[in-house]
């Protein structure tokens, strides 16, 4: 079953508005979680690295005002996109790690993101 | 840095043909290698890692891959394409002590009948 929760599953807005979007690891604590965006017909590009107690690390060209990332406990991430623009329409894919180093990511089934 | 290539951003197979989607990697540093796929509006499923040990890994649904440090590839196969295989398929690279993976560009599986 699903180890990685991702909420909503999908969401349409209006220009200017804030949408947050949910990652929860169910039945692990994951200390670390991945944000990552996904355009249409291309790869994963992470976004920033969520880290429980602290500040995201954020990619390079990733307005982090914009995406506000909070990690609040070892369970839950969440990413704000902040006054949305049309070009931030995409696929927004959270994952965390369960266990030490080197295992698998799980990935949550995914936000589709609308702006209008 | 670490890349990762795939060849060909689809590929076409018949039911019961094999499968072969390409993966080479760039690392300087030995990789940790990931295979997922990714079914349409949904999150990655992982199908085999490899990390150290055989070099020859299965995974789930029949998919296997074989890791050759010489040709700097992760190549995975099927022997026999099921219809529920179509998907989007995702390699990807870390280094050992890191999480952040670094993905290809993903190639579509079409199976036809």
């Amino acid at each position: 079953g699903a180890v990685v929760s991702q909420h909503p599953s999908w969401v349409i807005c209006k220009s200017g508005t804030s949408v947050k979007i949910e990652c929860r690891s169910l039945d692990f604590q994951a200390t670390t979680m991945f944000w990552y965006r996904q355009f249409p017909k291309q790869s994963l590009m992470l976004m920033a690295t969520s880290n429980e107690g602290s500040k995201a690390t954020y990619e390079q060209g990733v307005e982090k005002d914009k995406f506000l990332i909070n990690h609040a406990s070892l369970t839950l991430s969440t990413l704000t996109v902040t006054s949305a623009h049309p070009e931030d329409s995409s696929f927004y894919i959270c994952s965390a790690e369960r266990g030490g180093g080197n295992s698998p990511l799980h990935f949550g089934n995914g936000t589709r993101l609308t702006v209008t | 840095a670490q890349s990762v290539t795939q060849l060909g951003s689809h590929v076409s197979v018949s039911e019961g043909a094999l499968v072969l989607l390409r993966c080479n990697y760039s690392s300087s540093v030995p990789p940790y290698l990931f295979w997922y796929v990714q079914y349409p509006n949904q999150g990655l499923q992982l199908l085999l890692k490899y990390t150290t040990g055989a070099t020859l890994v299965k995974g789930i649904n029949g998919f296997e891959a074989e890791f050759k440090k010489s040709e700097t590839s992760f190549h995975l196969t099927k022997p026999s394409a099921h219809m529920s295989d179509a998907a989007e398929y995702f390699c990807a690279v870390t280094s050992p002590g890191y999480s952040t993976l670094t993905f290809g560009k993903g190639t579509m599986l079409l199976v036809s009948p």
